[in-house]
């Protein structure tokens, strides 16, 4: 069966420094791939998307990530955190046999240190 | 923008009551979604529909049901509400179906005692 794994619950940085969050599935083929973020008390915001091409893309906030096939991994990152980027990012994953939905992994917490 | 929106983003209710989770998209989507959100677990799809009248269960239809007599508007109806219904409900809409970028609303947050 198709999964999203995010395998840290939560992640805590300091201000200015570079972030990492990390995203890895398990599909037969190279599905679609998402990752959202949601402040507190909002709801989810698309930060950015892949559907082919090139495999590093650029999303909002200045967060880029990078798909690679061999590793099955969708990675964010953002090279200097701001206090405002604190919230709860979800990885997801689109595949065109799951009957219409995303597949999503439990959410990365990401706490700024000042 | 896409826009949905959400009935209530705060809702209490005592365990028995019929609760109705009101959606509402202006973008002319086909599909629409309905999540729960409880923490450590991401989000679990309850149902969601990619027309109207058409629905489709998700991971975890037990105790809900949904209706969708109009494209943009899709609701979610807890039957006999529960504690463990107790969670943050998300509704969302898509152009596209699997693969496709989906819209969220606010979220309710429901509280069932």
């Amino acid at each position: 069966a198709q999964s999203v794994t995010q395998p840290d619950i939560h992640i805590t940085v300091s201000e200015g420094a570079s972030l990492e969050l990390r995203c890895n599935y398990s599909y037969g083929a190279t599905p679609y791939l998402f990752w959202y973020v949601q402040s507190p008390g909002q709801g989810l915001q698309l930060l950015l998307k892949y559907f082919s091409g090139d495999t590093l893309v650029q999303g909002i906030k200045g967060f880029e990530a990078e798909f690679k096939r061999s590793q099955s991994s969708f990675n964010l990152r953002k090279p200097s955190v701001h206090w405002s980027d604190a919230a709860e990012y979800f990885c997801a994953v689109g595949v065109m046999d799951s009957n219409y939905q995303l597949i999503w992994g439990a959410g990365t917490k990401l706490i700024i240190k000042p | 923008d896409v826009k949905v929106t959400q009935s209530s983003r705060y809702l209490v209710k005592r365990t028995g009551e019929k609760v109705f989770l009101e959606c509402v998209q202006d973008m002319d989507h086909e599909n629409m979604f309905w999540y729960r959100q409880d923490p450590g677990l991401g989000l679990r799809l309850i149902y969601f529909s990619y027309d109207v009248k058409m629905k489709e269960k998700g991971d975890i239809p037990e105790g809900y049901s949904v209706s969708r007599e109009k494209k943009e508007r899709f609701s979610l109806i807890l039957e006999s509400a529960s504690t463990n219904q107790t969670s943050m409900y998300l509704c969302a809409s898509s152009l596209t179906p699997a693969g496709g970028e989906q819209y969220f609303g606010p979220g309710t947050r429901l509280t069932v005692t």
